[in-house]
């Protein structure tokens, strides 16, 4: 699985969009981009991913670069709730089963 | 929703007793995944499953076996429980889509 480099924390204002950003120069063709979050003391929760095309959902949106060197994760309008460490991650989807390689990540405080 | 259940929240265990961590899912995913997560390492991959009575180890294996008798539920074991085992533990799921979907953990202490 290719390489991904996030920044280790961001802040954001509450009411406001937090753009997180993610490098994955080493992405190859087949493979997704997924965002993962994990609020302090709980399990990782699957956010959005995508291969190429933008991507939006209830959570969040996700742009990726017309290279797919790059992306980012948008939330429109960052809560409280919403500060946690945010994980970029670039897999492959395939038939059997496929551990996810979880980097360090960027931590996100949102502030009041 | 995808719900992935956890047996216990927190539990502590002795030095060389025998550990069970049981996981639930609801969705008839077909893969089952035990982590453990560390500060500064991240979450790592004990075991994972695809099938009923199938499973793979992942990159740390050692001291840890599992079970998987029912399409439903994935138990993480420890044999004999050391203090070096003490660490958060997460079950997840998944179909053949590769989003997974975690349980809330349980933390585990070994004294």
């Amino acid at each position: 699985d290719a390489k991904t480099t996030q920044p280790p924390s961001m802040d954001c204002a509450e009411g406001r969009a937090a753009n997180l950003p993610c490098n994955h120069s080493t992405i190859s063709g087949n493979e997704y981009v997924y965002w993962y979050r994990q609020i302090h003391s709980q399990g990782p929760q699957y956010i959005i991913h995508g291969l190429k095309n933008n991507e939006t959902n209830e959570m969040a949106s996700l742009i990726i670069t017309e290279d797919r060197k790059s992306s980012t994760l948008i939330l429109p309008h960052a809560t409280l709730r919403d500060t946690a460490v945010y994980y970029c991650i670039v897999s492959l989807i395939s038939g059997s089963a496929r551990q996810l390689t979880f980097g360090s990540g960027t931590q996100l405080t949102v502030l009041p | 929703d995808v719900k992935v259940t956890q047996s216990s929240r927190y539990l502590v265990k002795r030095t060389g007793e025998k550990v069970f961590l049981e996981c639930v899912q609801d969705m008839d995913h077909e893969n089952m995944f035990w982590y453990r997560q560390d500060p500064g390492l991240g979450l790592r991959l004990i075991y994972f499953s695809y099938d009923v009575k199938m499973k793979e180890k992942g990159d740390i294996p050692e001291g840890y076996s599992v079970s998987r008798e029912k399409k439903e539920r994935f138990s993480l074991i420890l044999e004999s429980a050391s203090t070096n085992q003490t660490s958060m533990y997460l079950c997840a799921s998944s179909s053949h889509r590769a989003e997974q979907y975690f349980g809330p953990g349980t933390r585990l202490t070994v004294t």
